[in-house]
């Protein structure tokens, strides 16, 4: 079966150290994956996206991998501060139609 | 811009009542879709639109109904309502499909079926 999935435990670390979320999918051949960060009683906002003839991609301190073999996508957050806490979502469009399929989310606690 | 906007916020219903969940947005996207989040589940499509017009189902879209006569609204229906409806539901837009077409969500409505 086609599935998605995230860290199902919640991700605790210091302030200062990278965050490093996994996502990993089976049965899908996505042309391009996403990130979104979603805050408490808050939608989801998007991050970064990330093509599959892309290794790498970063935005100030993100960075996301994108590893076509292996089936799974890498999301960074290098310095981390308490702000970063949230659930942070990967996305994929399995048939290019914008109709995204999302992991559950794995939730960051930074801790000061 | 207000981007996408959803009405209510909150709403508690008894079991085989209807309502419609509002949704709009000001930024002339072309692509709108619905999803609801439950605990552990991620978020699962219920309905999208590609245009006015023109609608279609998502993964789980049974028990819900959903029209398209402006680009700007997407309003979703629930026709009797169940305790398994429960749930929060987002609404959200793009400007088309594909790659370059990140989504833009509101903020939800917090449903809960009595």
């Amino acid at each position: 079966s086609q599935k998605i999935e995230q860290n199902s435990e919640a991700l605790n670390i210091q302030e200062g150290k990278t965050a490093t979320l996994t996502c990993n999918y089976t049965n899908y051949s996505p042309a391009y994956l996403q990130w979104y960060r979603q805050d408490p009683g808050r939608g989801p906002v998007f991050l970064l996206l990330i093509r599959e003839n892309e290794k790498e991609k970063r935005k100030e301190r993100l960075k996301v991998t994108f590893d076509t073999t292996l089936k799974q996508s890498l999301f960074h957050i290098t310095a981390s501060q308490p702000a970063d806490s949230a659930t942070y979502l990967c996305a994929l469009d399995p048939n290019q139609g914008g109709k995204l399929i999302f992991g559950q989310g794995t939730e960051l606690s930074v801790k000061p | 811009n207000a981007g996408v906007t959803q009405t209510p916020k909150f709403q508690v219903l008894k079991t085989g009542q209807s309502m419609t969940l509002q949704c709009a947005q000001d930024m002339n996207h072309e692509y709108m879709s619905w999803y609801r989040q439950d605990p552990g589940m991620g978020l699962r499509l219920i309905h999208y639109s590609v245009g006015a017009g023109i609608t279609d189902q998502g993964e789980v879209p049974n028990g819900y109904n959903v029209s398209r006569s402006t680009t700007e609204d997407f309003p979703l229906r629930l026709l009797s309502a169940a305790p398994s409806q429960t749930s929060v539901y987002f609404c959200a837009s793009s400007p088309g499909r594909g790659e370059n077409q990140p989504q833009h969500f509101g903020d939800g409505t917090r449903l809960s079926i009595l």
